[in-house]
């Protein structure tokens, strides 16, 4: 089956710095990519997610980019903020025939 | 639009206990999941709901965990009896379809002393 790793498990930026979270997975049969912002007391929201046909995806200050080939994608933040303060997930799923499976998280500290 | 709601947030139980969660989806919602997400982990889906049918429950263990979404609206997720691993929070998520976005609720903390 899929299995997702994710590093760092902690990252400290400084407010208005980049921060960047990678993952790699394992099955090449996996085609949708999304990232879930996990912040205490609320509810997992998604904020970004990419699909296998794009190599790149970006929303404001938010981006994910995909390589197929590496079967690694990663999540960039810039000019951060101290309320991108959160523990961020990626997931991956062939989608619609397997569920996601989730990385272990990292823990994201702005610094103000 | 108001989000998937939980219920208890919180709750401590003594080992070999039951204890029941709930989960209300979003309006319209066709799919609801349960998570396990473990202090440290990221969320491990234990069952998938197309409306009230099962779609996927391979990792759920079936010994001791139960769930049900009677008329394809809000679910619950039975434990009986606890075990100290237990210890966790349980998610549960909606989407649209089976392969929309998925939103999750706020969860609920299970502690098993």
């Amino acid at each position: 089956g899929e299995n997702v790793e994710q590093h760092p498990s902690t990252l400290s930026v400084q407010e208005g710095d980049s921060a960047v979270i990678k993952c790699t997975y394992s099955d090449s049969a996996s085609n949708y990519f999304p990232w879930y912002k996990q912040e205490l007391g609320k509810g997992s929201q998604l904020i970004i997610d990419i699909r296998s046909n794009v190599g790149e995806k970006k929303d404001q200050r938010i981006a994910v980019t995909l390589n197929k080939t590496a079967k690694h994608f990663s999540l960039h933040i810039t000019e951060t903020q101290p309320e991108d303060s959160a523990v961020y997930f990626c997931a991956a799923s062939n989608e619609g025939n397997t569920p996601l499976v989730f990385g272990k998280g990292t823990r994201l500290s702005v610094i103000a | 639009e108001a989000g998937v709601a939980q219920s208890p947030r919180y709750k401590i139980i003594e080992k070999r206990q039951s204890v029941a969660f709930w989960c209300n989806p979003i309006s319209g919602h066709a799919t609801l999941y349960w998570y396990q997400q473990i202090l440290g982990q990221g969320p491990k889906l234990l069952i998938q709901f197309q409306n009230n049918g099962v779609v996927d429950d391979s990792q759920l263990p079936k010994d001791r965990f139960s769930a049900e979404r009677l008329k394809g609206v809000d679910s619950t997720l039975k434990i009986q009896p606890a075990k100290l691993e237990d210890s966790a929070v349980y998610l549960c998520a909606s989407s649209f379809g089976g392969v929309e976005t998925q939103y999750f609720g706020p969860g609920t903390r299970l502690l098993v002393l």
